[in-house]
C-alpha cells in the first residue's frame, strides 16, 4: 500500500540555521509533490509544488528538491525565524492515484 | 485577499444523525476539495468536484457522503447517519485550475459525533 513518511515527528533548530524536513513515499509514482504549513487548528496553507520532471523548485527562504530514483523530496527552511514554528506536511499526486498527504513534522525553531 | 469560508466552526451530533458542512469556496475558483483530519492525525483526501460531478473520491468517501453545489457560492458536504469515527475536523479547499494549481484551504468544521 502508499506509504508516506515524514523525517521526524518533530525537530527543533536554533533561529538563523538551515531546517531540512524529509519526505520519503513508497508504493506511488507522482506526477508532482507539494509541501504545506499547518498551525494547530487551522487549514494547510500551501507553500511550494515540484513536479516528477524538477530536481529543485526556490521560493524565497525556501528551497525543495525532488529525487525520484531515492523517492524522496528534501524541504529546507533557510535563516529560520521562530515564526517559521508550524507543522510542515508533504502532498502527493500522481495520475490514477489519489491525492495523499504525509503525516507531517512539526518544526520549533527557538530564539 | 478572499478566502475561503467554513460553517460551522464546530458541530456537535448525536450518532446516526445527518449533518450537513457547508463551504464558500473563493469565488472564481472551479475545483472543490474536502479533506478530513482526525485529531493527531494526517490529512485525508475525501473527495474533488468540477463542473458540478465529483471527479475523483477516495476509498473514506462512500454512500455515506454525498457533496453538492446547490448555488453559485456553496459547496456542502452531507454525512448521512454519523458514526463515532466520523468525528474529525472537516477541511474544504478550492483551487481556480486542477489539483497542481494552488489549493486554498478553509479554516475547518469541527465534527464531534457522540
Amino acid at each position: 500500500s502508499q506509504k508516506i513518511e515524514q523525517n521526524s515527528e518533530a525537530l527543533n533548530i536554533q533561529e538563523g540555521k538551515t531546517a531540512t524536513l524529509t519526505c520519503n513515499y513508497t508504493n506511488y509514482s507522482p506526477a508532482y509533490l507539494q509541501w504545506y504549513r499547518q498551525d494547530p487548528g487551522r487549514g494547510p496553507v500551501f507553500l511550494l509544488l515540484i513536479r516528477e520532471n524538477e530536481k529543485e523548485k526556490r521560493k524565497e527562504r525556501l528551497k525543495v528538491t525532488f529525487d525520484t530514483t531515492l523517492k524522496q523530496s528534501l524541504f529546507h527552511i533557510t535563516a529560520s525565524q521562530p515564526a517559521d514554528s508550524a507543522t510542515y506536511l508533504c502532498a502527493l499526486d500522481g495520475y490514477g492515484q489519489n491525492f495523499v498527504f504525509g503525516p507531517g513534522t512539526r518544526l520549533s525553531v527557538l530564539p | 485577499e478572499p478566502e475561503v469560508t467554513q460553517t460551522p466552526s464546530h458541530q456537535v451530533t448525536q450518532m446516526g444523525q445527518e449533518v450537513i458542512l457547508r463551504c464558500v469556496p473563493i469565488s472564481n475558483h472551479l475545483y472543490f476539495y474536502w479533506y478530513r483530519q482526525i485529531l493527531g492525525q494526517k490529512v485525508e483526501f475525501l473527495v474533488s468536484f468540477y463542473n458540478n460531478e465529483i471527479s475523483e473520491k477516495s476509498e473514506i468517501f462512500d454512500d455515506q457522503f454525498s457533496v453538492e453545489r446547490p448555488d453559485g457560492s456553496n459547496f456542502t458536504l452531507k454525512i448521512r447517519s454519523t458514526k463515532l469515527e466520523d468525528s474529525a475536523m472537516y477541511f474544504c479547499a478550492s483551487s481556480a485550475g486542477g489539483k497542481t494549481d494552488t489549493q486554498y484551504f478553509g479554516p475547518g468544521t469541527r465534527l464531534t459525533v457522540l
